[in-house]
């Protein structure tokens, strides 16, 4: 199974903040990489897609880079509704995997 | 609204058996593979279990196979889960997702239902 590994595991941050959370495979997945983010109590919600693609609906201060083992997610301009959980996902073969989450707090 | 609403969690005992399962509305359910995956209290994301569009091709996760069985009735456009032989840890709220671009099993998952919460406990 492929390994995810999220860093950090948590970031303290303010509005307006430009944010990166980082996550790293065990092995090359091309660019099978998503992002999604969870706030309390809710179902996850879809960001990125193939490590680079803005999810219908979701906002550009979103974007995320990389590929092989390497990937970025960054938030532009940190809004009060963006402090939540982010998951990064390989969709390179099954099992697919998770990292750990990072929490984006106050 | 393209939708999934799950059901069928619970309170059960060690040992015990539940089916879960997930009602698909607003796409044409029988193009896409759909993925079983459960958050356990306070904890991270765990894909549990998938199945292909046509229900020809299940795959499960080490923590859960042969003790639960994925299975779907495109005519029904619903999704199952039969959860047997259940263990404490297996306490988790249960989602079931679509996947993004049809069906792959390992794909993005675009769209979550609101989640259904299982409790294994005497």
């Amino acid at each position: 199974d492929f390994q995810m590994t999220q860093s950090p595991s948590s970031l303290s941050a303010s509005v307006g903040d430009r944010v990166t959370i980082t996550c790293r495979a065990s092995q090359s997945i091309s660019n099978y990489l998503n992002w999604y983010q969870q706030t309390p109590g809710k179902a996850p919600k879809l960001l990125i897609y193939a490590a680079s693609s803005l999810q219908a609906g979701v906002p550009s201060r979103f974007s995320g880079s990389g590929s092989g083992t390497h990937f970025a997610l960054s938030i532009s301009s940190l809004q009060p509704e963006d402090f939540a959980t982010y998951y990064c996902q390989q969709s390179y073969s099954v099992p697919p995997t998770f990292g750990q989450g990072t929490k984006v707090e106050v | 609204e393209v939708q999934l609403v799950e059901s069928g969690g619970g309170l059960v005992q060690p040992g015990g058996s539940l089916r879960l399962s997930c009602a698909a509305s607003s796409f044409t359910f029988s193009d896409y593979a759909i993925s079983w995956v459960r958050q356990a209290p306070g904890k991270g994301l765990e894909w549990v279990s998938a199945i292909s569009a046509s229900g020809a091709h299940p795959s499960y996760a080490d923590s859960v196979k042969g003790r639960f069985t994925i299975s779907r009735d495109n005519s029904k456009n619903t999704l199952y889960l039969q959860m047997n032989s259940l263990r404490a840890e297996d306490t988790a709220i249960f989602y079931c997702a679509k996947a993004n671009s049809g069906d792959y099993l390992a794909d993005a998952f675009d769209i979550w239902g609101q989640g259904t919460k299982v409790t294994v406990s005497s």
